[in-house]
């Protein structure tokens, strides 16, 4: 059975658009993860949890939003979507110490036309 | 700029042969160091963990590490065409954020 659940697996959006990638855990890890991979950044992190409150972030732009409505869940809100959003978006977990590794969900591969 | 480098870029060796992936860190405050492994289509996944000096050895895989010098690397002997993946090279810091710093990675062919 999958640990990290991330849907949707592909995404097709459109310039200017607002999506929402999903991302479930079932490890029982508190703190939670996004990063981005693209041609340009092979694995960029982006945001950090841990028991749902915002740890890191280190995206720029606030068109990108993480939500936390459960412990067990980090959602990302993307709003005015571009074409340069382009890449596959994945979801990490971990527990809340340093030496614990990080384990990745399979990603969404999001492609904005 | 990056905490975590790696060289080489890409790295492509014969089945059977040994490959070696380096990585350096910029930050003497690092303490935990892993090897990450992605498969294309997949998300990464820890390959090893090496915390203290010295050598780490599973089945076909060493890692050596290196604090004074902030260098770690990791050795593949036997190579298979199953090894063929991007390794990350991470670490991260005792305290903190939980945040683990990636390297740009290598690409390993491993050919038949």
């Amino acid at each position: 059975d999958p640990k990290i659940i991330q849907k949707p697996k592909y995404l097709v959006a459109v310039t200017g658009s607002e999506k929402i990638l999903i991302c479930e855990q079932y490890l029982g890890h508190n703190a939670m993860y996004w990063y981005r991979q693209s041609a340009k950044k092979p694995l960029e992190f982006m945001f950090s949890y841990s028991y749902q409150k915002l740890m890191d972030n280190q995206t720029a732009s606030s068109r990108f939003q993480p939500q936390s409505s459960k412990k067990n869940h980090l959602d990302l809100q993307i709003t005015a979507l571009k074409p340069d959003d382009s890449a596959t978006y994945f979801c990490a977990s971990s527990q809340e110490r340093q030496s614990y590794e990080q384990y990745f969900g399979p990603g969404t591969r999001l492609t904005v036309l | 700029q990056q905490k975590v480098q790696q060289s080489p870029e890409s790295l492509s060796v014969p089945e059977g042969g040994m490959a070696s992936l380096n990585c350096t860190s910029s930050d003497r405050n690092f303490q935990y160091f892993w090897w990450y492994r992605q498969h294309s289509g997949e998300g990464p996944k820890a390959l090893m963990s090496i915390f203290s000096d010295g050598d780490k050895k599973e089945g076909r895989f060493t890692a050596h590490l290196n604090k004074a010098s902030l260098h770690v690397s990791l050795h593949i002997r036997d190579s298979q065409p199953s090894d063929s993946a991007l390794y990350f090279c991470a670490a991260s810091e005792q305290g903190g954020n939980n945040r683990i710093f990636f390297g740009d990675g290598t690409q390993l062919v491993v050919k038949p």
